[in-house]
């Protein structure tokens, strides 16, 4: 079946170094992406979204690239510091014929930063 | 303005027990829905309401069963615990269900032995 899915399930960055978090997914019918921030003992966090008509978005700190030719995307974190420590998903967003929006997770990916 | 809230935040049950998980909303969204969460295997989609009145199936339903009471709560009920259940479950609610962000509370621990 379709499925949304990371390329390395950890990172290890220097604190003050940029992050490249990366995920595949598979369906070309997905219209809508968000990255979500997960700490120890806490929901996922919204970081950011972008929309299948966008190839870049950017917030505070963080830049969100799409790629549809390749299904992929990806998330950069600037100047990498301890808080960013976390587990990292993408979800990527189907709505079927009929039905509501379905949000689907990857696995994650575990960030730790180095002092 | 709380956010998305879980009650209980922990709870062990045995084989066969049932009990409901509580989820409360108070940012006046339509779209609410339960996630569970197990190590390696990211969140996975058990049950969602789009707006007041309506529920669905998402990914993993067997052996749940939820409630939409009112547009703010949400719950989530296990009728004969299983020791595959035990996992975090989490809930959330977004504005919408078309392109707008989840807003997920912190988990409900559940142990099943």
């Amino acid at each position: 079946g379709e499925s949304v899915g990371l390329h390395l399930p950890t990172l290890s960055v220097q604190e003050g170094d940029n992050s490249i978090i990366n995920c595949a997914y598979s369906n070309s019918a997905s219209d809508y992406f968000i990255w979500y921030k997960q700490e120890s003992g806490k929901g996922p966090q919204f970081i950011i979204d972008i929309r299948s008509n966008m190839d870049k978005r950017q917030g505070q700190r963080v830049t969100v690239l799409l790629n549809k030719t390749v299904k992929h995307l990806s998330l950069q974190i600037a100047a990498t510091q301890p808080g960013d420590s976390a587990v990292y998903f993408c979800a990527e967003n189907i709505t079927p014929p009929g039905s509501a929006r379905q949000l689907t997770f990857g696995s994650g990916t575990q960030l730790t930063v180095l002092p | 303005n709380a956010g998305v809230t879980q009650t209980p935040k922990f709870q062990v049950l045995k084989t066969g027990q049932s009990m409901t998980l509580q989820c409360a909303q108070d940012m006046n969204h339509e779209y609410m829905s339960w996630y569970r969460q197990d190590p390696g295997m990211g969140l996975r989609l058990i049950y969602y309401s789009a707006s007041e009145g309506t529920t669905d199936k998402g990914e993993v339903p067997n052996g749940y069963n939820v409630s939409r009471l009112n547009k703010r709560e949400f719950s989530l009920r296990l009728e004969s615990a299983a020791p595959s259940q035990t996992s975090v479950y989490f809930c959330a609610s977004s504005r919408t269900g078309e392109g707008s962000p989840l807003h997920f509370g912190n988990g409900t621990r559940l142990t099943v032995t």
